[in-house]
């Protein structure tokens, strides 16, 4: 149960896209299509903002879209926001009802 | 609306135990799995472990193996983790999850929505 590898930060200007990579195994993300990324403001519970790699929960602004390649999802912000500034994680199905997260990606819009 | 509530948490020495719980309401609470997550301070967040809507499968990260417990009541609409033999790394927010999406075959579900979280800070 290896927490998924994500970069420490990441940045850009509004207007801007920027991607935040997940990395892991053929074992979790290379294994299934159910790897789902959350936004976190300081002292607020996660919100779901991808799951099943792709889909986007009603609510959220087609500004955030996701994608995965063999080990390796992606989630792509586009036309970056003030309030786009939080933390992200990914998280994937390990197999057995289990589930690892990523480490974690701070967001900062310049 | 979907709402999950959090109590439970608090200070609590070396070897302790506390008990959580997660009041759900807004949804058929009976018919979802349900999940705990917990995030150290300033750290990313870990899955904790996951229950069927039914309650009868469980499962568990290897950290909270043997020293925790996750269980339902459908009658009260809540969820509990019983945590045994606490330890100084097991000091985290505490969220609970509704598995969202399935009614079976739920390792398919997303996490969605959360509660506020519940502090446990283990320290003598």
């Amino acid at each position: 149960q290896s927490a998924l590898t994500q970069p420490r930060s990441v940045s850009g200007s509004p207007g801007q896209s920027v991607t935040i990579s997940c990395t892991g195994t053929s074992s979790d993300v290379g294994g299934y299509n159910y790897v789902s990324w959350f936004q976190q403001h300081p002292g607020e519970a996660p919100k779901l903002m991808i799951y099943d790699v792709s889909q986007r929960p009603s609510g959220v602004p087609d500004r955030f879209s996701g994608s995965k390649s063999d080990n390796t999802a992606s989630l792509t912000i586009s036309g970056l926001q003030a309030e786009d500034e939080a933390d992200y994680y990914c998280c994937s199905y390990a197999g057995t009802y289990t589930w690892v997260f990523g480490g974690g990606t701070k967001l900062t819009v310049l | 609306e979907v709402q999950l509530l959090e109590s439970g948490g608090g200070l609590v020495q070396p070897g302790g135990s506390l008990r959580l719980s997660c009041a759900a309401s807004g949804f058929i609470f009976s018919g979802y799995a349900m999940t705990w997550v917990r995030q150290a301070p300033g750290k990313g967040l870990e899955w904790v472990s996951s229950l069927s809507g039914g309650g009868g499968n469980t499962f568990y990260a290897d950290s909270a193996k043997g020293r925790f417990a996750i269980s339902r009541d459908n009658s009260k609409n809540t969820l509990y983790l019983q945590m045994n033999s606490l330890r100084a790394e097991d000091t985290a927010v505490y969220y609970c999850a509704k598995v969202s999406g399935y009614t079976s075959g739920w390792h398919r579900g997303w996490f969605d929505p959360w509660g506020q979280g519940t502090r446990v800070t283990v320290s003598s």
